[in-house]
């Protein structure tokens, strides 16, 4: 079992552009979440999905968006950079029990 | 909405020596959970906590719940190097999917 993957790792982008970050769930999951990471803070929900459906989002503004596709596995897409978008973005992964498993990030910075 | 604090947010330690950290929250929380995260990682689960008085362990790790006082408590016994990280509790709220994260806790053991 492969757990949470996510892509890329790593990824540097300018102000203004966009980006997708990818998220493929552990075998068996169905809901991916996403959350972002700033430097020295807890992670802050972003959205959830379900079913190819966004069944719940954080307080995060329209530029963050997502996807879920027929496999489960997820796209988080943010228009129109920021500096403060620069963070470590973690999907998570969860199935029929209450625990979610988490990926090993991406981390973005915005230059 | 669920607010989750920690503390202390620094702790340094002995190694040997025992501790705890504290989570408080502010409403109801259907669950309570416990992560581990190394410098530039993502998060690892440590426990899952479902019920008032719940008490899991792992190692020098142990962790318990009390959800008339809404206080969840991680305690170190014995600590090593190799707990040196920073450690998380999060809860989510009955009928919501989204996990609320404390600030975190960084944990130094000094050998």
């Amino acid at each position: 079992d492969a757990g949470v993957t996510q892509s890329p790792t790593h990824l540097i982008k300018t102000r203004g552009q966009q980006v997708t970050l990818r998220c493929s769930p552990k075998s068996g999951h169905d809901t991916v979440s996403w959350y972002q990471q700033a430097l020295g803070q807890g992670p802050q929900f972003i959205f959830q999905y379900y079913e190819e459906e966004e069944r719940q989002r954080g307080n995060f503004p329209d530029r963050f968006s997502g996807h879920q596709f027929p496999n489960y596995s997820s796209e988080l897409n943010v228009n129109a950079l920021l500096l403060g978008d620069s963070a470590l973005y973690l999907c998570a992964s969860s199935g029929q029990t209450v625990e979610a498993f988490f990926g090993q990030g991406t981390r973005l910075t915005v230059v | 909405e669920l607010k989750v604090e920690q503390n202390p947010l620094f702790l340094s330690m002995q190694e040997e020596k025992n501790y705890t950290i504290y989570c408080n929250y502010s409403t109801t929380s259907d669950r309570l959970y416990w992560y581990r995260q190394d410098p530039g990682k993502s998060l690892e689960s440590l426990f899952v906590l479902l019920s008032n008085g719940a008490v899991k362990q792992e190692g020098r790790l142990m962790a318990s719940l009390d959800t008339k006082a809404r206080l969840s408590t991680l305690h170190i016994t014995a600590a090593v190097h190799d707990l040196s990280a920073t450690y998380f509790c999060a809860g989510a709220s009955s009928g919501t999917y989204k996990y609320i994260f404390g600030t975190g806790t960084r944990l130094k053991v000094l050998a």
